[in-house]
């Protein structure tokens, strides 16, 4: 199971900090994701991070702004949002991989959780 | 504009079948396994299909899964009012490293 949490309304240009609370499997083995969707729009990637940590990605439109990490002694992964825009604007899923790499191979997003929504406003 | 294509709309009558292309390049669907997704309305995706053709634990066989070349297919037989729903189609982009989605398609059961 995931929780999300941390969402909320923040002006342009403010920071914002999620997190997911994962149970139910053995967090510290598998890659995890971020990913969002924007009012009735589709989905976007937003970023991964490998089992250790050794390895993190983000898609280009939150490159430099956004930074992922996880505490595998917490079962916990956060999502730190800086400089957050107001097409930032979304419910942010977090997702886990099937194993210890987010990226290329055989790899997909299951189970998700319930989101929570950042609305970024003036 | 999304990376990977995907029609908008789909619609079938019960119990009729219906595909949804997802279309890519060679730097994703050409080169990496893809995945399907369902969202059913006012809920979280859940994954139908992965590893291009694979159906996880609990996915009936109405739902079907193919790829040849830089196109996918998902496939869904005797459709029903409970599948209505978006899908979506996700796989790695080798050039962009990084994770795309088509722009999903509505399936309604008319």
């Amino acid at each position: 199971q995931l929780v999300e949490s941390g969402g909320g309304l923040v002006q342009p240009g403010r920071s914002l900090s999620l997190s997911c609370a994962a149970s139910g499997f053995m967090f510290e083995d598998y890659a995890m994701h971020w990913v969002r969707q924007g009012p009735g729009k589709g989905l976007e990637w937003v970023s991964g991070i490998s089992w250790n940590s050794g390895s993190i990605g983000y898609a280009d439109s939150v490159k430099g702004r956004f930074t992922i990490s996880r505490d595998n002694a917490k079962n916990s992964l956060y999502l730190q949002m800086n400089s957050l825009r107001t097409e930032d604007t979304a419910l942010y899923y977090c997702a886990k991989a099937p194993g210890v790499r987010y990226s290329y191979g055989s790899n997909w997003f299951d189970p998700w959780g319930q989101g929570t929504l950042v609305t970024v406003s003036s | 504009q999304s990376v990977l294509t995907q029609p908008p709309s789909v619609s079938a009558a019960p119990g009729q079948n219906v595909t949804i292309s997802c279309s890519g390049s060679s730097s994703n669907i050409g080169d990496n396994y893809v995945s399907w997704y369902q969202q059913l309305p006012g809920t979280a995706p859940k994954v139908l299909i992965r590893d291009n053709n694979k159906r996880p634990s609990g996915i009936p066989d109405r739902f079907s899964g193919s790829k040849s070349g830089t196109s996918a297919t998902l496939g869904i037989t005797g459709l029903q009012p409970g599948d209505e729903a978006d899908y979506y189609c996700g796989t790695w982009d080798n050039s962009l490293s990084a994770w795309v989605f088509g722009g999903g398609t509505k399936v309604t059961v008319l």
